[in-house]
This record gives C-alpha cells, structure tokens and sequence, in this order.
C-alpha cells in the first residue's frame, strides 16, 4: 500500500522566512505532484515532478524530487502573506494513470 | 475555459436518502475521477474511469456507485446516504497520454448528511 506522509503538518511562519515542506511515499514512484488548496477552494496544481533530480521554480517556491529517497520538497524562499494555504504532495499509485495517494497536507501561515 | 464543473455546490441529505453528484469536463480529457476530501487528511480515491465506458474503483469505494454517461460526465452516486459519507467530494480530470501534466480539479461538493 502506497503511503505519503507529509511533515510538518502545520506550520506558522514570519514574512521573509525561509523553510522546506517535505512528502515522503512509501513506494517506488517517479512522479509527484504539488497542488495548493485554500480554504474553501479546489487544488491548484502547482508543480509537476516527473523524474529523479527533477527540480522546478515558480515566484518564491521551489520543488524538487530524489526518487531513490521516496522524497520530495516543496522550500519557501522569503515567505509573503499571500503563500499562506494549505499544500499537498501526491504520488501517482500506478504511474501515469493519474491516480493519485494525497499527503495530509501542510497547512502554511504567514505571519506579517 | 471552465474546467471541471460539479453539482450541486452544497448538499444536506438526511440518512438513507439517495443523490447523485454530477461532474463535467470541457478539456476532452479520457481520465476522470472522484476523490473525497476529509478534515485533516488530504484526498482519497473513491472511483475513476480511465476512458469511456470504463470505470474501477479506488481507495474507498464502499457506499458509492459511478458513471461514465459519456466523455465529458462523470457521476457519483450515493445510494444510501450514511454520516460518515459527510465529506467534501471533488472531480478531477486528466489526459494521461500527455506526459507532462496534471489532474485538473472541480470546486468541490459540501455534502452533510444528517
């Protein structure tokens, strides 16, 4: 059975601060995926991670993936209030068919 | 473009009673899918259906039936409503023979059953 763990679980943080979500899964798999969920609101896909050493950047978050280490990070460079939400990790339970084994999700604050 | 589009948005049902959720998608994707989503945990496949005229269950599929009306719907079906089925129900989309890409996901569904 494919299990994700995400750590932390909640997490409250200062404006300009720097720190790494992580989602650790239990099996071999070589794709992951971050999505953003506010409150109230679907996922926002945010990264898609598609094979070892893969790394992606968009604004102030940056993911990468180390498959032989089932982990994946999601860092925060120099928090603002607006990345405050609640993030995902998930590992495809047979690759490529999209379906998908949820972390417990990471809920970020960011404090002014 | 509106995406994955659920209905109803909320829902109160009381124990026993039927309902179906309905899901539609515009971005001619073969793959669709239901996830409910519960306090503090993050999503858990319920059915999927890889292309039309498919469909296979998921994590949890007890208590749930679904169908593929055509490729653009997906529908889930409670029968029975139970409490424990009070949850958040989202649909999601995807084109799994591209590569790079993700599943696409609906507002959501707040079903309370009472």
């Amino acid at each position: 059975e494919l299990k994700v763990e995400q750590n932390p679980l909640f997490l409250s943080m200062q404006e300009g601060k720097n720190y790494t979500i992580y989602c650790n899964y239990s099996t071999t798999s070589d794709r992951l995926y971050w999505y953003r969920q506010d409150p109230g609101k679907s996922l926002e896909s945010l990264f898609v991670l598609l094979s070892n050493g893969a790394v992606k950047q968009e604004g102030r978050l940056m993911a990468s993936l180390d498959t032989k280490a089932r982990l994946s990070t999601l860092h925060i460079t120099a928090a603002v209030h607006d990345l405050s939400a609640t993030y995902f990790c998930a590992v495809d339970l047979i690759q490529g068919a999209q379906k998908l084994v949820f972390g417990q999700g990471t809920r970020l604050t960011i404090n002014p | 473009n509106a995406g994955v589009t659920q209905t109803p948005k909320f829902q109160v049902l009381k124990t026993g009673q039927s309902m179906t959720l309905q899901c539609a998608q515009d971005m001619n994707h073969n793959s669709m899918y239901w996830y409910r989503q519960d306090p503090g945990m993050g999503l858990r496949l319920i059915y999927y259906s890889a292309s039309e005229g498919t469909t296979d269950k998921g994590e949890v599929p007890n208590g749930y039936n679904v169908s593929r009306l055509n490729k653009r719907e997906f529908s889930l079906r409670l029968e029975s409503a139970a409490p424990s089925q009070t949850s958040v129900y989202f649909c999601a989309s995807s084109d799994i023979a591209a590569a790079n890409t993700e599943a696409f996901f609906g507002q959501g569904t707040r079903l309370t059953v009472v």
